[in-house]
């Protein structure tokens, strides 16, 4: 089955910096790879996905690329801000499939 | 939490004891899935369901139980918990199966002692 390996598991970085997070996946036939944000005491939420037919994908601040040959994608977060202090997950899938998830990796934006 | 309530919210238990925790939706989905979130691990399924009475294995289904009598409510049992449990449990939703439009809910905080 899927596996997904997310690197790193802590990152911490000055506020206005960028914050960058990587992610690989083994099976090379998925599709999806959706990005999470968890909050402190609160459940995932869904920030930004991308499709294997589409190579990077932006929305404001943050961008997610995608390397098929290589099989891994990447979160990036630009002029970081503390409200982006939080757990980041990664995920892939294939179509009709569970998702599955990467470890996590706890961002931390100092002032 | 896009109208997911999970209860409760912490639990203490001694291992053995039987568990379940709820989850109950106020959007009409058809699917409603079960996560554990253990540090290293991330998110992992537990179970899930498609239907009232239609449900299925994930990846670390052994030592749980589900069920689902009503649309909007989707139970997990700990038959007879065991340290290895204790974990954040987290409910999710969607109204598909598409796992493009998967919404959380808030967590269960379990601790088997």
């Amino acid at each position: 089955g899927e596996n997904v390996e997310q690197h790193p598991s802590t990152l911490s970085v000055q506020e206005g910096d960028s914050a960058v997070i990587k992610c690989t996946y083994s099976d090379s036939a998925s599709n999806y790879f959706p990005w999470y944000k968890q909050e402190l005491g609160k459940g995932p939420q869904l920030i930004i996905d991308i499709r294997s037919n589409v190579g990077e994908k932006k929305d404001q601040r943050i961008a997610v690329t995608l390397n098929k040959t290589a099989k891994h994608f990447s979160l990036h977060i630009t002029e970081t801000q503390p409200e982006d202090s939080a757990v980041y997950f990664c995920a892939a899938s294939k179509i009709s499939q569970k998702l599955v998830f990467g470890q996590g990796t706890r961002l931390t934006i100092n002032p | 939490d896009a109208g997911i309530t999970q209860s409760p919210r912490h639990k203490v238990t001694e291992t053995g004891t039987p568990v379940t925790l709820r989850c109950h939706q106020t959007e009409n989905h058809r699917y409603m899935y079960w996560y554990r979130q253990d540090p290293g691990h991330g998110l992992r399924l537990i179970h899930y369901s498609y239907g009232v009475k239609d449900t299925d294995k994930g990846e670390v289904s052994d030592g749980y139980s589900v069920s689902r009598s009503k649309t909007e409510d989707f139970l997990l049992t700990l038959e007879s918990a065991t340290s290895s449990q204790t974990s954040v449990y987290f409910c999710a939703i969607s109204s598909n199966g598409a796992v493009e439009k998967l919404f959380f809910g808030s967590g269960t905080q379990l601790s088997v002692l």
